[in-house]
């Protein structure tokens, strides 16, 4: 298994642009989410999603959106990038909804918008 | 909404030393709490973790107790290694809020252990 995939892993975009960053899991798992990580921050939920065609905002979901055709697949679409979505950003997985359940995540994607 | 409140570094410590890193949570629910280290230029991956009270998770010499009355699950490690070097990451799942797929994090702390 590979895991939780991400690319890419470097990405420098200018103020405006759009993009898409692209997560993959192979372990089947019905749940996935997208985090930012920024520095003192720790790690803030940008939406997540409970299956294919189920998608809702975590905290920070403003100038992102997310959709989920597969099971294996949760991209993440930035509309019209601005320098405060510099970040880090994790994608993760999780078999079930149960709360002792682990979350996997990937190697991440570096963001910077000039 | 729930929060997680870990100390904040960095910290620097000298190989064979002790750790103790302090995270307590509040919560609506009953949640779950994990601890997660990110080394250099990775991703996060899951160091241990407890579901219940009273509950001790341990990994790589990494130890955790859920403590419900303190409300804290402290991670502490009796001698640490250069390798140790990474970023610690508390977290709750809390069935309460959602689930697996909604972690809370603390902000991490920065650990660096010189030889």
């Amino acid at each position: 298994n590979a895991g939780v995939t991400q690319t890419p892993k470097f990405q420098v975009l200018k103020t405006g642009q759009s993009m898409t960053l692209q997560c993959a899991q192979d372990m089947n798992h019905e749940y996935m989410s997208w985090y930012r990580q920024d520095p003192g921050m720790g790690l803030r939920l940008i939406h997540y999603s409970v299956g294919a065609g189920i998608t809702d905002q975590g905290e920070v979901p403003n100038g992102y959106n997310v959709s989920r055709s597969t099971t294996e697949d949760f991209p993440l679409r930035l509309l019209s990038a601005a320098p405060s979505q510099t970040s880090v950003y994790f994608c993760a997985s999780s078999y079930s909804q149960e709360t002792t359940d682990t979350q996997y995540f990937g190697p991440g994607t570096r963001l910077t918008v000039l | 909404g729930d929060s997680v409140t870990q100390m904040e570094g960095p910290v620097t410590l000298s190989e064979e030393a002790c750790l103790t890193i302090n995270c307590t949570y509040t919560a609506t629910g009953y949640p779950s709490l994990f601890w997660y280290v990110q080394y250099p230029g990775e991703g996060l991956q899951l160091l241990l973790k407890a579901t219940k009270a009273d509950d001790k998770g341990s990994n790589k010499g990494f130890e955790a107790t859920y403590r419900k009355e303190t409300t804290s699950f402290h991670l502490e490690k009796g001698s640490v290694q250069v390798s140790d070097s990474a970023v610690y990451f508390c977290a709750l799942s809390d069935g309460a809020q959602g689930g697996s797929e909604k972690l809370v994090f603390g902000k991490g702390t920065k650990l660096t252990v010189n030889p």
